[in-house]
């Protein structure tokens, strides 16, 4: 039972170039979101998925796109990567009264 | 809108020291709280959590009380170790979306403890 897992850990990008970001949960949750860490500013949810096939936006969507692609996996692409989108990005699938978290990617953009 | 605020970090204590860590939230109805700890290069855990006012939640030795009146759910511990450096994270669930919900989280509380 792995929970819920992140591909890659570390990822360096240059300005304008594109990438996704892979998230796996092996828990059966319907519920299943993407975050940004910042400084200072706690976490920030991006997107998130309420069951397979749905997605929503979060608080700062701007720059990204999710795909639910089955109820076990929920990916994060952006497009045109820019230096705004540093960050660490942390994948979450929840339980009833708990989220449980990837171990993250750290993503610098050049 | 929904909020949640903490107090600033970083914060330095001795082993053993007593620890608070001051949150205090701003919705509409009654969320759910929670308190979750990101030890370094790692994600974030669930620490403990309540669900109604009054609640008591408790783990590993820490304490927070849901505080309706005072909008608070502030983080205690009598005595902590070394091992407890970590970032502490305050967080709510809008109301009625506990189950699964989205979370609001603090800006975290970045906790040092030194021998």
């Amino acid at each position: 039972n792995a929970g819920v897992t992140q591909t890659p850990k570390f990822q360096v990008l240059k300005t304008g170039q594109s990438m996704t970001l892979q998230c796996a949960q092996d828990m059966n949750h319907n519920s299943m979101y993407w975050y940004r860490q910042d400084p200072g500013m706690g976490l920030r949810l991006i997107y998130y998925s309420a069951s397979e096939g749905t997605t929503d936006k979060g608080e700062v969507p701007n720059g990204y796109n999710v795909s639910r692609l089955n109820k076990r996996e929920f990916s994060l692409r952006l497009e045109s990567a820019a230096p705004s989108q540093t960050s660490v990005y942390f994948c979450a699938s929840s339980a009833p009264y708990t989220q449980y978290f990837g171990p993250g990617t750290r993503l610098t953009v050049l | 809108g929904n909020s949640v605020t903490q107090m600033e970090g970083p914060v330095t204590l001795s082993e053993e020291a007593f620890l608070t860590i001051n949150c205090t939230y701003t919705a509409t109805g009654y969320p759910s709280l929670f308190w979750y700890v990101q030890y370094p290069g790692e994600g974030l855990q669930l620490l403990l959590k309540a669900t109604k006012a009054d609640d008591k939640g408790s783990n590993k030795g820490f304490e927070a009380t849901y505080r309706k009146e005072t909008t608070s759910f502030h983080l205690e511990k009598g005595s902590v170790q070394v091992s407890d450096s970590a970032v502490y994270f305050c967080a709510l669930s809008e109301p009625g979306r506990g189950q699964g919900g989205k979370l609001i989280f603090g800006q975290g509380t970045e906790l040092s403890v030194k021998p």
